[in-house]
């Protein structure tokens, strides 16, 4: 059965500092994708990163930066020089290689403090 | 840029009424989808649409829903007798292959029901 984890459930930084937010998976598929997602307190999801599974490349765009580890079953998400503006809930998410579900972890809410 | 369109933002509606929800999904995508978001908690997958018939649904997705595409523009979820429980955010969704590997996800319609 497919079924993310995102252990921590509220993280607190300061302005300027880096932060990883955790997300661990599983699946019995050989084929499947990640996904970070940003979730605004205005509330809408905002797409941030799709990873397949066969691409274990690390990521960077600016500030962000994704570390795949197939081996830990791990896609976690750093956030550099972290900006008041980054204050958010991210979801990590899996979908099937069917493409007809994601399966969303329960959610990190990241509080910048200036 | 293409987006998912979701009408209202928030409706508020008595307990037992019926409520529709509305979504204009990107203009060549052919595989939709609907989500909720009880507050706090994550995001759960309703039902999936492709061809003009559900692919998959969840167990949250009993004989009180469904979803329509009336006019080949618009998707719909309709909720017939709402209940207290179904108060939460819904997300549309849509993408053009059936692995949603870009998943273009609305804005959200936020159902309260008192």
């Amino acid at each position: 059965a497919q079924k993310v984890t995102q252990a921590q459930t509220e993280i607190s930084v300061v302005e300027k500092e880096d932060v990883t937010l955790d997300c661990v998976y599983e699946t019995r598929d050989t084929t499947y994708y990640l996904f970070w997602y940003k979730q605004p307190p205005s509330g809408e999801l905002v797409f941030l990163i799709r990873r397949n599974s066969f691409d274990e490349q690390n990521e960077i765009s600016g500030r962000y930066s994704w570390n795949f580890q197939k081996s830990t079953s791990s896609f976690n998400f750093t956030i550099t020089a972290s900006q008041v503006v980054d204050s958010a809930v991210y979801f990590c998410a899996l979908s099937d290689p069917t493409g007809n579900q994601f399966y969303f972890g329960t959610g990190t809410s990241l509080t910048v403090i200036p | 840029e293409p987006e998912v369109t979701q009408t209202p933002s928030h409706q508020v509606t008595q307990m037992g009424q019926e409520v529709i929800l509305r979504c204009v999904p990107i203009s060549n995508h052919l595989y939709f989808y609907w989500y909720r978001q009880i507050l706090g908690q994550k995001v759960e997958f309703l039902v999936s649409f492709y061809n003009n018939e559900i692919s998959e649904k969840s167990e949250i997705f009993d004989d009180q829903f469904s979803v329509e595409r009336p006019d080949g523009s618009n998707f719909t979820l309709k909720i017939r007798s709402t209940k207290l429980e179904d108060s939460a955010m819904y997300f549309c969704a849509s993408g053009q292959d059936r692995a949603l590997t870009e998943a273009f996800f609305g804005q959200g319609t936020r159902l309260t029901v008192v």
